[in-house]
Order: structure tokens, then sequence, then C-alpha cells
């Protein structure tokens, strides 16, 4: 079966403190893993996808299929980085549908 | 527009009504994407449209809901005989074409089933 776990519901952290955003996931192809963020009054927002290999906002994920695993990481956290983070996975249907994680509220403190 | 609109943004209604929950895709985008999120849980997908055929409507969770896209535009989102269970926010996304591209979300409806 398809599915996305996140660990956390919550990660409070300082200010310029690191961050890593936990995501495992379970599938037996080859996904498309993806980092969507939402902002508060904000709509659900693209923050990163693992086949850009980019660096969004200073955030970074990579996709390790050895331990089905796709964390998103920043070295040092901001204030406006606080938002509601999911991480969701698209299978080879190749139809776009998206498979959600729970979501991992993270809380910037100053 | 420029993006994903939904309406309407809030929704009370008694249980057993009916209700219609719209989405206008940012224009030209040929896939659409209905997702449902309860309180607390992350999205389930519900069913997805290519044009206006929906060849994935495995998330649909019983037979009182259904949706239509016509146009290859506005889509609804029908829930009869509503229940307590049906609350939450219902998303709509769209994207450019079917396949792993970026989609773009709607700022939901919130359905309350009282």
């Amino acid at each position: 079966a398809q599915r996305v776990t996140q660990p956390e519901k919550l990660l409070s952290v300082f200010k310029g403190a690191p961050v890593e955003l936990k995501c495992n996931y379970s599938y037996s192809g080859s996904p498309e893993l993806f980092w969507y963020v939402q902002y508060s009054r904000q709509r659900l927002q693209l923050l990163l996808r693992h086949i850009s290999r980019e660096s969004i906002k200073g955030f970074t994920a990579d996709l390790n299929k050895g331990e089905t695993s796709f964390h998103l990481k920043k070295p040092f956290a901001q204030e406006e980085d606080s938002a509601m983070y999911y991480c969701a996975l698209s299978g080879s249907s190749n139809t776009g549908k998206l498979i959600f994680g729970q979501g991992t509220t993270l809380q910037v403190k100053p | 527009g420029a993006g994903v609109s939904q309406s309407p943004s809030n929704k009370v209604t008694e249980k057993g009504k009916d209700v219609e929950l719209r989405c206008d895709p940012i224009s030209g985008h040929t896939a659409l994407y209905w997702y449902r999120q309860r309180l607390g849980q992350g999205l389930e997908f519900l069913i997805y449209f290519q044009g206006n055929s929906a060849p994935d409507k495995s998330g649909l969770p019983s037979d009182r809901f259904s949706a239509e896209r016509t146009g290859e535009s506005v889509s609804t989102l029908t829930i009869q005989r509503t229940q307590q269970e049906d609350s939450a926010v219902y998303l709509c996304a769209s994207s450019l074409y079917t396949g792993n591209t970026e989609a773009f979300f709607g700022q939901g409806t919130r359905l309350t089933v009282v």
C-alpha cells in the first residue's frame, strides 16, 4: 500500500537552530516525492520536489530509497519558516494524484 | 483569476441536506483534483479529472459523493444526505497536465455538518 508517514505532529525550534522534518514512505515502485507548505492563512503550495534537486528558501530534501525517507532539512531556521509542512508521494500511475502525510507543524521561536 | 478559486469558503449545513462545492481551476489546466482534510489529519485524495473525464474516483468515500467537470473548467463536488463525518475542509487543486507536475491548490471550502 502507498503510505506517507510524518512521525512528528509538532516540531518546535529556536531561530537559528537546524531543522529536520521527517518523512518516510511506503511504495513498491519509483515514487516522486514532494514537500508542500501552508503558511498561516495561505493556501497549500509546493515547496520542493525531489527530481528538482534544488534548495528552496534554504530547505533541501534528499530521497533515500534504502531508508524510504525524504526528510526536509534547513541548517538555520527562521521565524518565517513557521508553517505546516506536508510530505507527499506521487506514484507511477502518472495521474498526478498525491498521497499526503499527516503534516508537521514547524514552530520557530525567536 | 490568478489561482484556483473555491466557493463557498465556508458552509454550514444540517445533517441530511445536500451540498455543492465549486472549484474554478487555473485557466488551461487540464488536470483537476479534489482532496478532503479532516481535522488533525492529512489530505485524502477523492477524485481526479483529466479534461471532463474522471479516470480515478477511487477516493470517493461513498455513493453519496459525486463530482463532475464541464468545459474542461469548473468542477462541482456534490455530497448528498450529509453526515457529521463529512465535516472537513475540501480542497481542489489543478495542474497543467497529468503526471508529476506542480499542483496548485485552492483555499478550500470548510464544510460543517450540524
